[in-house]
């Protein structure tokens, strides 16, 4: 089945550093990739939509320039969390959508999800 | 309110009871989505469906369009079946892939 990784799997930092986190679909090329955002106890947020080759589409509430989204290649997207604070502090997953989702009777609802980043701001 | 709910929030029960988590939509949608989330927080996708009744294992999910529900059941559940249990839709945009999630169903199996 489609897998899709994330790197690293937890990461502590100091208040003000950068922090990059890697979404890989290790399978299959993904065309879409999700970044959510959860806080404890609570539902995965959607950060922003990010298409191979184009800017990425953050929602309402979400600072562009804080969280840098690169979706390079087919297979890797990148979440910077630029100048990181404590209350950045959360669990942060991607999730990917394969063209062939788009082709099919179920449109482009495919996804599949990584197994999260837990970030720390310390 | 929001557009995609679950019931019950918190499940407690014993091994090898069957159980079942609802989930409830406002608006049409074109497919539905059961995640399993586990204690360290990873995701694991056990269903997307559009229609009827979809079966993996212990685990059965149903959904009926037309009364903009669905259902996941667990039978003879196990300790290893604790975890939150998530419904997400795409509910913003026809086609559109931006998943709206209920709350959550967090599932604890006692031995």
């Amino acid at each position: 089945g489609a897998v899709v990784s994330q790197h690293p799997s937890r990461v502590i930092c100091k208040s003000g550093t950068s922090v990059k986190i890697e979404c890989r679909s290790l399978d299959f090329q993904a065309t879409t990739m999700f970044w959510y955002r959860q806080f404890p106890k609570q539902s995965l947020m959607l950060m922003a939509t990010s298409n191979e080759g184009s800017k990425a589409t953050y929602e309402q509430g979400v600072e562009k320039d804080k969280f840098l989204i690169n979706h390079a290649s087919l297979t890797l997207s990148t979440l910077t969390v630029t100048s990181a604070h404590p209350e950045d502090s959360s669990f942060y997953i991607c999730s990917a959508s394969p063209p062939w989702g788009g082709g099919g009777p179920l449109g482009g609802e495919t996804q599949y999800f990584g197994p999260g980043t837990r970030l720390l701001v310390l | 309110k929001n557009e995609v709910e679950q019931s019950p929030q918190n499940l407690t029960a014993q091994e090898g009871e069957f159980i079942t988590i609802n989930c409830s939509y406002s608006v049409g949608i074109s497919a539905l989505h059961w995640l399993q989330q586990h204690p360290g927080g990873g995701i694991v996708s056990l269903f997307m469906l559009s229609s009827g009744k979809k079966k993996h294992g212990r685990l059965i999910a149903t959904i009926n369009i037309q009364e903009k529900h669905s259902s996941l059941h667990i039978t003879a559940s196990h300790p290893r079946d604790s975890a939150v249990y998530i419904c997400a839709a795409p509910i913003s945009n026809f086609g559109n892939e931006k998943l709206t999630f209920g709350t959550g169903t967090r599932l604890t199996i006692i031995p």
